[in-house]
């Protein structure tokens, strides 16, 4: 069964200071990898997405990991703003005959304090 | 700037009550889906369409179904709504396959009491 873990379930930090999110998954076959953020009441915005290939990507102070052999992500987030305070999820697609299929993990709530 | 609406962002409805929540996507997509969306479950596949007046079952269907009678609109309907379809309701669009990627609306948040 294709699932997708992520830790911590929720994170609180000083404003200005540093964070990684984690992710692993259990999905196959691989397609690619997609964190996003959800701001309170609002619907999933697209931060990064990374395929098999790939192991970096960046998107302003958001810096994603992916390691395909142990199947890990890890979502960075340097400099903190208390904007960034959201949740934050995984997603990881599996390529099937008719596309793509979608496995989302359950967030992080990240809080973000001054 | 390309969008996914949802027609309400909030919305109270009373048990067994029928209830339509309508998304409109202005990106020419083929493929679009319904989520639900509970603390600690993540999103959960209700209904997908890969084609006007096509639909598919997700992985939880019961007590809803859909319609795609253009291309660009997929309604999601609770023929009796009940308390535990109290939830965020994300609808989301795709290209064929999604390999670009979803874009999610902005979400109805739906209390039924």
């Amino acid at each position: 069964k294709n699932q997708v873990e992520q830790s911590p379930q929720s994170l609180i930090i000083l404003e200005g200071k540093n964070c990684t999110l984690q992710c692993n998954y259990t999905v196959s076959p691989f397609s690619n990898l997609r964190w996003y953020k959800q701001d309170t009441g609002r619907g999933p915005v697209s931060l990064t997405i990374m395929t098999f290939s790939e192991n970096t990507k960046s998107n302003g102070r958001y810096t994603a990991t992916l390691d395909a052999d142990t199947k890990q992500s890890s979502l960075h987030i340097t400099a903190s703003q208390l904007s960034d305070s959201a949740s934050y999820i995984c997603v990881v697609s599996a390529r099937t005959g008719g596309g793509n299929k979608l496995t989302f993990g359950t967030g992080t709530q990240l809080k973000v304090e001054l | 700037d390309v969008k996914v609406t949802q027609s309400s962002r909030y919305l109270v409805k009373r048990t067994g009550e029928k209830v339509f929540l309508e998304c409109v996507q202005d990106m020419d997509h083929e493929n679009m889906f319904w989520y639900r969306q509970d603390p600690g479950l993540g999103l959960r596949l209700i209904y997908f369409s890969y084609d006007v007046k096509m639909k598919e079952k997700g992985d939880i269907p019961e007590g809803y179904s859909v319609s795609r009678e253009k291309k660009e609109r997929f309604s999601l309907i609770l023929e009796s709504a009940s308390t535990n379809q109290t939830s965020m309701y994300l609808c989301a669009s795709s290209t064929t396959g999604g390999y670009d990627g979803y874009t999610f609306g902005s979400g109805t948040r739906l209390t039924v009491v």
